[in-house]
């Protein structure tokens, strides 16, 4: 069965410091990965996605996730920390031959003090 | 480019009344459709999710229906609410068939349901 986990429920940090939301999945074969974030009140934006090739996968707003097939994990990550960063983060993955479903975890909510 | 609108952004019902809740998909043709519900601000739940026009795929048994009369139009129903369907509703919408199909979903603005 595949799964999802975000071990962290919150992530503090000070705006223009480095940033990790943690992100460790399960799937059987190969997997499609993907971030997504959510500000109050909106939809889901999609910000990233692992299929192929190279394990660091850049994306929307200076966001990056490195992809860690021994460790199955999907970290999201940025180099420097924005106040408007704050939101909820979603990562998601979806096995290669499942075509239909994407399998979210719980959400990390990312808190960006000024 | 393709677009999904959802509707109405905001509504509250009394218990027992009936629900529709619609999203329509815009630029792109026989897209996977798919209704989630989050609680609390949290997590997503699949609720329902459709690859063509008439078929449904149901994950949770509960008080809710999905439809889909239309290729590109995706529908919500309930003939009698109760409290606890309360919550933030989210349709979203994917490419359809093929390997090469990442599967990444595009999500509408939400329906936010407040029953009382």
């Amino acid at each position: 069965a595949q799964s999802v986990a975000q071990p962290e429920d919150q992530v503090n940090v000070a705006e223009g410091n480095p940033l990790t939301v943690k992100c460790t999945y399960s799937v059987s074969g190969n997997p499609y990965l993907f971030w997504y974030v959510q500000y109050p009140n909106r939809g889901l934006q999609f910000l990233l996605k692992y299929i192929t090739g190279d394990n660091l996968v850049k994306g929307s707003y200076g966001f990056e996730a490195e992809f860690n097939k021994s460790q199955t994990s999907f970290h999201l990550k940025k180099p420097s920390a924005l106040v408007s960063d704050s939101a909820l983060y979603f990562c998601a993955v979806r096995g290669r031959y499942n075509t239909d479903k994407l399998i979210f975890g719980t959400g990390t909510r990312l808190q960006v003090f000024p | 480019s393709q677009t999904i609108h959802q509707w109405p952004a905001t509504l509250v019902q009394p218990v027992g009344s009936p629900l529709s809740l619609e999203c329509t998909v815009e630029g792109t043709s026989n897209p996977n459709l798919y209704w989630y519900r989050q609680a609390a601000g949290r997590g997503l739940q699949l609720l329902f999710y459709s690859v063509g026009i008439g078929q449904i795929s149901s994950e949770v048994p509960q008080n809710l229906s999905a439809s889909r009369p239309q290729d590109r139009q995706f529908i919500l129903s309930s003939k009698k609410l109760l409290l606890s369907d309360s919550g933030f509703y989210l349709c979203a919408w994917s490419l359809a068939g093929g390997r090469k199909r990442t599967g990444e979903l595009f999500f509408g603005e939400g329906s936010r349901l407040t029953v009382l």
